[in-house]
């Protein structure tokens, strides 16, 4: 199936202190990719939807200028918490879609701590 | 407001017995269903998916049932395993929008 690549794993960093994460699409290009969020006990909310070439779609209450996503390419996205605080601590992940409609493979995701 | 809920957050189970594992969702947009598994401190990983045409999908143990009419899926597991044990979400999407929208998960306790 197809592969989803996401690092760092784990990051714990000052509050203050800007952060990125890398999202990868390893075997398909990936038009589309998605960052969510997932705070304990709680659902993934989805944050933006990345689209290649062009701004990111934020959803309802998430700070475009806090949360920068960059899609460069069809195989990568970044997201850069920008200026972390601890109330940012959360677990991010992303995801890609394949040719297969509505089937989103996810990354490994990434533990965000802020001290 | 949700939109996908997952009224059990927990579910214990035998192995060897059937896990179902419920969704109920209000929008009548969603048109597509897929249940995902997550351990922790790792991403879902998918399982299994149904389209809204259907009323049922199957593969291997797992077996998804859609019910259009009161906007309800349901996860079945059969046999279950200990390494079954894990949080289930449940995820649908609408009309081409590819972003999914999750339930807060099942968390799903094998025992041997």
């Amino acid at each position: 199936g197809a592969v989803v690549s996401q690092h760092p794993s784990r990051v714990i960093c000052k509050s203050g202190t800007s952060v990125k994460i890398e999202c990868r699409s390893l075997d398909f290009q990936a038009t589309t990719m998605f960052w969510y969020r997932q705070f304990p006990k709680q659902s993934l909310m989805l944050m933006a939807t990345s689209n290649e070439g062009s701004k990111a779609t934020y959803e309802q209450g998430v700070e475009k200028d806090k949360f920068l996503i960059n899609h460069a390419s069809l195989t990568l996205s970044t997201l850069t918490v920008t200026s972390a605080h601890p109330e940012d601590s959360s677990f991010y992940i992303c995801s890609a879609s394949s040719d297969r409609e509505g089937q989103l493979f996810f990354g490994s995701g990434t533990q965000l701590s802020v001290l | 407001d949700q939109q996908v809920k997952q009224n059990s957050p927990s579910l214990s189970v035998q192995e060897g017995r059937i896990s179902i594992l419920n969704c109920d969702y209000t929008n009548s947009m969603f048109d597509y269903f897929l249940w995902y598994k997550k351990y922790p401190a790792e991403g879902p990983t998918f399982l299994i998916s149904i389209s809204s045409i259907k009323d049922k999908n199957e593969d291997g143990r797992f077996t998804v049932f859609l019910n259009k009419s009161a906007k309800h899926l349901s996860l079945h597991i059969v046999p279950s395993q200990p390494g079954d044990s894990a949080v289930y979400f449940c995820a649908a999407s609408a009309l081409g929008r590819k972003a999914l929208i999750f339930g807060k998960g099942t968390t799903l306790s094998v025992s041997s």
